[in-house]
């Protein structure tokens, strides 16, 4: 049973440009959140999608974007990239809106 | 606004010693409190969760007691192994699939 998948692991970027960042949710599970963890901090909520929809969204500008495809994996797409986006972006999926979340191992994003 | 205090920030504990965590969060809308551990270049993985209708919880070595009336709770981990060490994040949400708030995380080393 293969659990939260992220795609790619690790990738550089520089200054103002764009990046896609994609997540294979666990089996089974519809519902897909988006953090940001910094280095030495607590991940961040981004946002969160169910049946293709933006749910819930946290304090990130509007440069972050998503989308949720019918098969509920999700895509995050930063634009305009800053130093300051340097992080490990994770994704996280559960089971409706009463199952706990459960996080992939991240993408590793560097911006130069 | 940071709305959930993790301490300490770093601990050293000894094998066999127990391992204590404290959270406070000041949003009285969560309901829902977890614990994540997360190992270097890994992602975070669900350790325990707790409801405010409930004091205490225990699953092996690891126990979270829950002071609802002081808007505090806290990891215990008893027996406390060397492949314990790694970074805990307290974090709480409302309802269980809903956007995680982090603390800050505490790095415990468990020394021989």
């Amino acid at each position: 049973d293969a659990g939260v998948t992220q795609s790619p692991t690790h990738l550089i970027k520089t200054r103002g440009q764009q990046v896609t960042l994609r997540c294979s949710p666990k089996s089974g599970h519809d519902t897909v959140s988006w953090y940001q963890q910094a280095l030495g901090q607590g991940p961040q909520f981004i946002f969160q999608y169910y049946e293709e929809e933006e749910r819930q969204r946290g304090n990130f500008p509007d440069r972050f974007s998503g989308h949720q495809f019918p098969n509920y994996s999700s895509e995050l797409n930063v634009n305009a990239l800053l130093l300051g986006d340097s992080a490990l972006y994770l994704c996280a999926s559960s089971m409706g809106h009463k199952q706990p979340q459960h996080f992939g191992d991240g993408t590793r994003l560097s911006i130069l | 606004q940071q709305q959930v205090k993790q301490s300490p920030q770093s601990l050293i504990v000894q094998k066999g010693g127990i391992s204590i965590i404290n959270c406070a969060y000041e949003n009285t809308a969560f309901d829902y409190f977890p614990w994540y551990q997360q190992f270097p270049g890994k992602g975070p993985a669900l350790l325990i969760a707790i409801r405010p209708d409930v004091s205490e919880k225990k699953e092996g070595r690891f126990t979270i007691s829950f002071n609802k009336s002081a808007k505090q709770f806290s990891l215990h981990i008893m027996d406390s192994q060397p492949g314990d060490s790694a970074t805990y994040f307290c974090a709480a949400a409302t309802g269980t699939a809903s956007k995680l708030t982090f603390g800050t995380g505490t790095r415990l080393q468990v020394t021989l």
